[in-house]
């Protein structure tokens, strides 16, 4: 059974410091992995998506990569904004089609 | 234009009712999904269905049942509402391709069991 672990679980960094949130997985056998927002009282908005045969993807200010072997990936946000803040969730996609959720990492940008 | 829509955005209602939550998606995707977000914020699947067929079913009650009348919509009803239920519901599609792609989600439904 597919578990996700997210490490800090909360982070709290002055505006404009580079950043990595950490996602660990215990089985290896994913399609994909996607990195998703979540405002407070909001949906999920989908950041990246690193299909298995991936290392890396990048987008703006964000990277995430992905060591499927050793079940981690990894979410890098570069000069971090006020806008930032966040719930960020780790989701690998498992053999049967369905996303498994880390607990997430809670992000505060402070001006 | 929104991608995934889900109605309503909040309900609250007794325990033992039964209710409903509508799901449409205009993305032309072929799979849609259920999770349940608890108080604990912990998102969890319950249902997808794919061509108008249910192809996973996470250990959910029996309460529960996804009603899928097209590809777009995949409406949720429940049945003798329980306090436990009280959680944010969402709904999100994807194609079905391989290698599978970005699911999408709804805004969320949160319901409330009094």
């Amino acid at each position: 059974k597919q578990e996700v672990t997210q490490i800090p679980a909360a982070l709290s960094v002055p505006e404009g410091e580079n950043l990595v949130l950490n996602c660990s997985f215990t089985d290896s056998a994913i399609y994909n992995l996607q990195w998703f927002r979540q405002d407070p009282g909001k949906g999920l908005t989908s950041l990246l998506l690193i299909q298995s045969s991936q290392r890396e993807q990048t987008s703006g200010r964000l990277n995430a990569s992905l060591d499927k072997s050793s079940g981690r990936s990894t979410l890098y946000i570069a000069a971090s904004q006020p806008g930032d803040s966040a719930t960020y969730l780790c989701a690998p996609l498992g053999s049967q089609g369905n996303l498994i959720f880390g607990k997430g990492t809670k992000l505060s940008v402070k001006p | 234009d929104t991608a995934v829509s889900q109605t309503p955005k909040y309900l609250v209602t007794q325990m033992g009712n039964d209710k409903s939550i509508k799901c449409e998606q205009n993305l032309g995707h072929d799979t849609m999904y259920w999770y349940k977000q608890d108080s604990k914020k912990f998102l969890k699947i319950m249902f997808s269905y794919n061509n108008k067929e249910l192809i996973i079913n996470e250990t959910v009650p029996n309460r529960f049942s996804p009603k899928s009348p097209d590809k777009a919509h995949l409406n949720l009803h429940i049945n003798s509402l329980e306090l436990g239920d009280s959680a944010v519901y969402f709904c999100a599609s994807s194609t079905s391709g391989r290698p599978p792609d970005t699911q999408y989600f709804g805004p969320g439904t949160r319901l409330t069991v009094l």
